[in-house]
Parts: structure tokens; sequence; C-alpha cells
């Protein structure tokens, strides 16, 4: 079985400039969520999925971060514009429902310039 | 909120056994559970306690209780692979969603 996949797994862009970050979670799992971990500092929840809805998008920093998951499978978060702040690795993670733990994946590191 | 403490770092023998503390305070609990994160890595998930008590899987093995808002991890005979950030996380659940709550991680070198 597939485990959670994030593309890309680098990525280097100038401040103002647009990101868009993938993740495919394991499939079968309805459950899929958003975290982010910026330089030495703890991992943070940004937002959680059920199918193709927004459970809980209280992490999200500011209106520059859009997540979608249409049609409940994969997801994408766009960063637009993105600011010096933003900078960290962005991790994706799935449960098969939200009592089961949850699988994270290798992240992508994201830099702005 | 949420606030969950451990230690930053531990240095242990090979062979040897280790107990990570955790200590949280938070609303919402529904669960606690541990991660082993490789420098570069994903997060892979280790052990859960919902209820209070001891889980135990091979090697390692998770405590909770939920009255002192206190658990722990402990390596039995430690390997070198061993050697990793080992992260207690709070799993709140909130209206419709629930969101895991990560401490700050304690870096474990394994030594011979």
């Amino acid at each position: 079985e597939a485990g959670v996949t994030q593309f890309p797994s680098h990525s280097v862009i100038e401040k103002g400039q647009t990101v868009t970050l993938r993740c495919d979670p394991i499939s079968g799992h309805d459950n899929l969520y958003w975290y982010r971990r910026v330089m030495g500092k703890e991992i943070k929840f940004l937002l959680h999925f059920v199918k193709e809805s927004k459970q809980d998008e209280s992490g999200m920093p500011n209106n520059r971060f859009l997540a979608e998951r249409t049609g409940g499978t994969y997801s994408t978060l766009k960063v637009q514009p993105a600011e010096l702040e933003d900078s960290g690795v962005y991790f994706c993670a799935s449960s098969q429902d939200r009592d089961q733990p949850q699988h994270f994946g290798d992240g992508t590191r994201l830099s702005i310039l | 909120g949420q606030n969950i403490d451990q230690p930053t770092e531990m240095t242990a023998t090979e062979g040897a056994i280790v107990q990570i503390n955790c200590t949280y305070q938070t609303s919402g609990f529904n669960g606690l559970f541990w991660y082993q994160q490789h420098a570069g890595e994903a997060p892979t998930f280790l052990s859960y306690n919902v209820l209070d008590g001891l889980e135990e899987k091979g090697r390692f093995s998770s405590f909770l209780s939920r009255s002192k808002g206190y658990s722990y991890l402990l390596l039995k005979e430690l390997q070198m692979k061993d050697s990793a950030s080992y992260l207690c996380a709070v799993r709140e659940v909130t209206g419709g969603g629930n969101k895991l709550t990560f401490g700050t991680g304690t870096q474990l070198k394994v030594e011979l």
C-alpha cells in the first residue's frame, strides 16, 4: 500500500510568486490534514478535510493560503503571494477515519527568497 | 489552547531502556500520539493512548495518565537506528474536525 505522497519534495521561489503543493493521501482515506513546520518550531496544524469538505481550517495563517480537495481525493495547498515567513516544511497526513492515527508524508520543503 | 512539554534532547546507550516524558494542558482531549521522525523524513506513527494505562507494541510502549496530563514513551533494547526525534502530539476534537497539536520533539541520541 502506497503511503502519503507529496509533490514537490522541494520548492524554491521568490517572494511574491505563487506556489502550489500537492498531496495524495493513502487510498481510501477520507480524512486529509495539512500541517507545517517553520524553522525551530513545532509542527502546527493548518486544516482538516473530510472528503472534499473543510472540517476545520482554524490553523490557516491568512488568506494567502488556499487549500482545495476537489473530488475528495488529492489535495492542493496554494500560497499566493508567497512571503518570506512562509518558508518551512509543509506536511500532509491522512487517516481512514478521524479516530485512527494520522499517517504523514515526507513533506514539501518550501524556501522563499 | 494547548501546551505540550517534552525534553529537548536525551542520550542513551545501545541496548538500554529510555523513557521520554511528555506533559500537556489541553481542552477537548481525544488521545495522545507518539511519532518518530528521522531528519528529512516523514513523522512515523509509533503508538497512541486514548484511555489511561500502558500500550505495548514490541520494543515501544506508551503510558497515559489523563488526570495528570502526563504520558511517556518507553523504548527498550535500544538500537543505533532509534536515534531520531520523538514527537508527542495531543489530538483535540474541534467541532466537526480533529487536529494534532505537537510538542517540539525530543532528539534522542543512541551511543555505543
